[in-house]
């Protein structure tokens, strides 16, 4: 099954642009997702792509896919206050699976 | 509005007692799920649904339960059996395809303390 990595923490100061990283293992991964999570409450869809895509702007969100690398990367420019949450990515396969897994998620905090 | 509603947001639980966590959507989904998240780790699958009547069980679906007798309804039952049940719950649902795009959309959670 799929395997999604991602690191725990990420600081980064007001205005500068973030960039939050994952690996995952199922090269046949169709669609990879992107949630925001804050504080005590649910997951919030941010953005997705789909696997034969390697790049997709959504005003201030970025995502980069290495399709070779297993690599998935938001960035979030211009970085607010309001975006201090924890993010997680999620894979999903193509083989009439259509449960997610999901990343340990990464906890990013804005420096004032 | 459409959406995922889950109740109680908080629930206080004494050891040894059974309880229910609501979970209600209004999107027409077809498939529902639920997923345990402790402290500084991600989201652990415990049960999911594809279809009325028929679930399966997630990655730790130990000490709990499940029903879906009505396509908006998935509730989650923690029993007595679960030795560590204080976490936060996310219900969640998707369209339920199993080609394509099939994004799950969450609930607020529902945040359980046994006593």
């Amino acid at each position: 099954g799929e395997d999604v990595e991602q690191s725990l923490f990420l600081s980064v100061r007001e205005g500068d642009s973030s960039v939050i990283n994952c690996t995952y293992t199922d090269s046949s991964s169709t669609y990879l997702y992107w949630y925001k999570q804050e504080p005590g409450a649910g997951l919030q869809l941010l953005t997705y792509i789909f696997s034969n895509m390697d790049m997709k702007q959504d005003q201030r969100l970025t995502v980069l896919l290495n399709k070779k690398d297993k690599h998935l990367s938001l960035r979030i420019a211009d970085t607010q206050t309001g975006d201090s949450a924890i993010y997680f990515c999620a894979g999903v396969s193509n083989f009439g699976n259509e449960k997610l897994t999901f990343g340990t998620g990464t906890r990013l905090t804005i420096i004032p | 509005d459409g959406g995922i509603t889950q109740s109680p947001k908080y629930l206080f639980r004494k050891e040894g007692q059974n309880v229910t966590l609501s979970c209600e959507q209004n999107l027409n989904h077809d498939a529902m799920y639920w997923y345990r998240q402790d402290p500084g780790q991600g989201l652990r699958l415990i049960y999911y649904s594809q279809i009325v009547n028929d679930f399966q069980k997630g990655d730790i679906a130990e000490g709990y339960s499940v029903s879906r007798e009505k396509k908006e309804s998935f509730p989650l039952t923690v029993t007595s059996a679960q030795k560590n049940p204080t976490a936060f719950y996310l219900c969640a649902s998707s369209i339920g395809q199993t080609s394509g795009r099939n994004e799950q959309f969450f609930g607020p959670g529902t945040r359980l303390t046994v006593l």
